[in-house]
């Protein structure tokens, strides 16, 4: 089983779609989490942290599961900008030696 | 402006020949790391350094060396590459002082070995 797990998609949503992508770790110390965006060919960024009481960033929504080992990001009235692959990160925790990223999600936003 | 530098960013080599891609970083960060990122495998740490003279393996260390004898820089080294090494190579960097995760990442380093 891959420590980070994640459906590859495509997943191909209208603008203004909500649309929602999961992940699953199978580490169950893992103790941070974060969603990456990474555009093609280009270098992942970070799009936020994902906390344990969940969390709102402007039209995007991360939650965490810990007893089901899984996170989620929710991303409400899509733009044609948010066309982009979506990594689901995952640390052990401690120091940052140790970031494992799952494969990501790719989300294509027509119009 | 606060940035991750790699070079080259395009590069095609042949098998044996030594190369190295440089990665430097203006933030004074303590931690830097090198990922490889293949279709359907994800992003896979090669080797990372948690400061200066500080190195560790990452998951995919074999054929690579790095060295870290300044905190801004952080070469990878290939000493005789194969095509099995064929990949895009990025750099990051990150700070440790508030456990802080967010790694910074460099543009990426487009390597084929032929």
């Amino acid at each position: 089983r891959k420590e980070v797990e994640q459906d590859p998609g495509p997943f191909n949503v209208p603008e203004g779609a909500t649309v929602a992508f999961n992940c699953t770790y199978s580490n169950s110390a893992s103790q941070s989490f974060f969603w990456y965006r990474q555009d093609c060919r280009k270098e992942p960024k970070l799009l936020m942290s994902v906390y344990s009481s969940g969390n709102e960033d402007g039209r995007f929504t991360a939650q965490l599961n810990r007893a089901s080992q899984y996170i989620s990001l929710l991303i409400r009235d899509s733009k044609l900008s948010d066309s982009a692959t979506y990594l689901c990160v995952v640390n052990l925790g401690g120091t940052a030696s140790k970031l494992t990223f799952g494969t990501g999600t790719r989300l294509q936003v027509t119009l | 402006e606060a940035q991750v530098t790699q070079n080259p960013r395009y590069l095609i080599t042949v098998t044996g020949k030594k190369l190295t891609v440089t990665c430097s970083q203006n933030m004074n960060h303590e931690y830097m790391s090198w990922y490889r990122q293949d279709p359907g495998l994800g992003l896979r740490q090669i080797y990372y350094s948690m400061n200066v003279e500080v190195t560790d393996k990452g998951d995919v260390p074999e054929g690579y060396k790095v060295s870290r004898k300044e905190k801004r820089n952080f070469p990878l080294i290939l000493e005789s590459p194969s095509p099995n090494q064929t990949s895009l190579y990025f750099c990051a960097s990150s700070s440790t002082l508030k456990g802080l995760y967010e790694q910074y990442f460099g543009p990426g380093t487009r390597l084929t070995v032929t």
